[in-house]
């Protein structure tokens, strides 16, 4: 069974760094695409960004909003993504969910994390 | 960017219709469209995918149809336990973008 276990959420200051991780088990982790997606509280979903599976050089990509300021990252030894957060704003505030496709690389997302929720607040 | 427009925003219907979504996108998508239903404080579950596609275990009411630009998620006879928010999605490439949300109620 695919099981997506986000953690490391909290509150921050603006201006603050976050790191969240997302624990992956019951697949083949190092053979997925995986994407980091977040809501903010009573708004809709928002994709952040993505990282590419290693036959795909590990490569990201990033929503225009977080680029510059997130980092995705992941290590296929721990079956683990994180997402780095730097320079957090207020509008950063969410629940950062991480998200898997059925198969290598699709952006369609059948299987979610229960979420973390990130507060950006001073 | 592409853009993904939903209509209505909010919906407000009676148990036994026939409920029909729209989701337009700015360019041309083909068929790689998907949608979610959420409730609230629980995580998107994943309708439809391939614009039509049933997702394995989704009630056979629910339905998508539509192609290049305009597509529609249809329930056929509105249960209690539709009550969501739904949410299409545009993944053929990078940035993945949602509609904003469609709120589903029961009259």
């Amino acid at each position: 069974e695919v099981q997506l276990v986000e953690s490391g959420g909290g509150l921050v200051q603006p201006g603050g760094s976050l790191r969240l991780s997302c624990a992956a088990s019951g697949f083949t982790f190092s053979d997925h695409y995986m994407d980091w997606v977040r809501q903010a509280p009573g708004k809709g979903l928002e994709w952040v960004g993505r990282t590419r599976n290693k036959a795909n050089s590990y490569t990201t990509e990033y929503a225009a909003s977080v680029k510059g300021r997130f980092t995705i990252s992941r290590d296929d030894s721990k079956n683990s993504l994180y997402l780095q957060m730097n320079s957090l704003k207020t509008e950063d505030t969410a629940v950062y969910y991480c998200a898997r496709g059925p198969y290598d690389s699709s952006g369609y997302y059948p299987y979610w994390g229960q979420g973390t929720l990130v507060t950006v607040s001073s | 960017d592409i853009q993904m427009t939903q209509s209505p925003s909010s919906l407000s219907a009676s148990v036994g219709d026939r409920v029909t979504i729209t989701c337009r996108a700015s360019q041309g998508i083909s068929n790689y469209l998907a949608w979610y239903q959420q409730k609230p404080g629980k995580v998107p579950k994943l309708l439809i995918y391939a614009a039509s596609t049933l997702q394995s275990g989704v009630p056979s009411r629910f339905s998508g149809s539509g192609s290049g630009t305009d597509f529609t998620l249809t329930i056929s006879s509105l249960q209690p336990e539709d009550v969501a928010t739904y949410y299409c999605q545009k993944y053929n490439s990078a940035p993945i973008t949602f509609g904003q949300g469609t709120r589903l109620e029961i009259k």
